[in-house]
């Protein structure tokens, strides 16, 4: 069975500093997916960024992107410039691709992300 | 939302009462799921759907039953609801081109 683990039950930063958000997981899978999902206190589950297991390359998405490593089974998140809107709990996620329960998505416990002015 | 609409948004029932939570999709997608969020969990899969009229267990099923007669709508049931089912309720489909769930808008549910 997979696991997520989210490290950092809370943090914090100043609004246009960086921040890092850890996730661990466990799988004996070659192909999957993993996500990085946010969501703020309208509770609305917002996609923030995907990485594909089989790709080298970490996946960025404007301030966002990750740092996957696949044989520590490690998935980071950086946000540089941090915004007031970013504000929010972030999950982190895994997605098989093959097999039974393909397409589940297991999610971390959460990371709670307060941008400070 | 992707067109996942969920209703009703809010619920409040008293121990034992039965209730049915709709999900809708306008589009075609076949995999559908339900999933609860309690705090400090992260969210939990209840049940799924890989196409009409199937359906399979998820991690946390118990208590409840799911439907999937239309290939637009998921339906989650709790047959005579308990404080335990407390929670928020999320569904989601996924877009298999791409291999991302999209969510509803949640539905809060509160057992007295």
């Amino acid at each position: 069975a997979q696991t997520v683990t989210q490290s950092q039950p809370e943090m914090s930063v100043q609004e246009a500093e960086t921040v890092t958000l850890s996730c661990t997981y466990d799988t004996s899978e070659n192909n999957y997916y993993l996500f990085w999902y946010k969501q703020p206190p309208s509770r609305q589950m917002i996609l923030v960024i995907r990485q594909e297991a089989y790709k080298q390359q970490n996946a960025t998405e404007n301030r966002f992107s990750v740092n996957f490593q696949k044989a520590a089974k490690s998935f980071s998140l950086k946000i540089s410039d941090s915004q007031l809107g970013d504000t929010a709990m972030y999950f982190c996620a895994f997605m098989k691709l093959y097999g039974g329960s393909q397409g589940n998505l297991i999610f971390g416990k959460g990371t709670k992300l307060s941008v400070k002015p | 939302n992707a067109g996942v609409t969920q209703t009703p948004k809010f619920r409040v029932l008293k121990t034992g009462q039965s209730m049915t939570l709709l999900c809708a999709q306008d589009m075609n997608h076949e995999y559908m799921y339900w999933y609860r969020q309690d705090p400090g969990m992260g969210l939990r899969l209840i049940h799924y759907s890989v196409g009409e009229g199937t359906t399979a267990k998820g991690e946390v099923p118990d208590g409840y039953n799911v439907s999937r007669l239309k290939k637009q709508n998921f339906l989650l049931g709790l047959e005579s609801a308990a404080p335990s089912q407390t929670s928020v309720y999320f569904c989601a489909i996924l877009d298999l081109a791409k291999n991302i769930q999209y969510f509803g808008a949640g539905t809060r549910l509160s057992v007295l």
